[in-house]
């Protein structure tokens, strides 16, 4: 079955650091792959998107992520964190049949 | 533009009782589904629906039922609201294979 981990269930960062959240899928296939990022008390908005083609994506927000096929990851990363990204993030996959599952989501907490 | 608009945003329900959470795109997509949030559960998809027509299970269909009379709507019925059904609800659509759109939720409370 098709399933979508997020290791780090919470993280948190000073202001101006790095960012890396984690994303590893089960699929048979090579997926669509989705990162979303929700902000409390809101739905989700998409950050970016992997379908084909050069596995580093850029984003909004100044994010990006790398879609690694030997090791089923796909890991998001922000150079240097703005206290405005303090939410929660959500990897996603869309398998066969456009049904997108969804990882348990990273809540980043930001440090000024 | 409106988007995906979800009604209502706050509900409690007693336990037993029915009800259709309501969900309206304007975007002309043909895929729409339904997620439930729970804490540290992540969405998980409910019902989704492809076009006018055509309806599938998610990963926790049990309990909930979906029509799709038209492109526009796709309504989410409970038919005895559980305790258990206690959650968030978000309604997407999306054109194919790319960003879904996300309402604003329905936060449902089951007593």
């Amino acid at each position: 079955a098709q399933s979508v981990t997020q290791p780090d269930i919470h993280i948190t960062v000073s202001e101006g650091a790095s960012l890396e959240l984690r994303c590893n899928y089960s699929y048979g296939a090579t997926p669509y792959l989705f990162w979303y990022v929700q902000s409390p008390g809101q739905g989700l908005q998409l950050l970016l998107k992997y379908f084909s083609g050069d596995t580093l994506v850029q984003g909004i927000k100044g994010f990006e992520a790398e879609f690694k096929r030997s090791q089923s990851s796909f890991n998001l990363r922000k150079p240097s964190v703005h206290w405005s990204d303090a939410a929660e993030y959500f990897c996603a996959v869309e398998t066969s049949y456009d049904k997108v599952i969804f990882g348990p989501g990273t809540s980043l907490s930001v440090i000024p | 533009n409106a988007g995906v608009t979800q009604t209502p945003k706050f509900q409690v329900l007693k336990t037993g009782q029915s009800m259709t959470l309501q969900c309206a795109q304007d975007m002309n997509h043909e895929y729409m589904s339904w997620y439930r949030q729970d804490p540290g559960m992540g969405l998980r998809l409910i019902h989704y629906s492809v076009g006018a027509g055509i309806t599938d299970q998610g990963e926790v269909p049990n309990g909930y039922n979906v029509s799709r009379s038209t492109t526009e709507d796709f309504p989410l019925r409970l038919l005895s609201a559980a305790p258990s059904q206690t959650s968030v609800y978000f309604c997407a659509s999306s054109p194919t294979s790319s960003e879904a759109f996300f309402g604003q939720g329905t936060r449902l409370t089951v007593v």
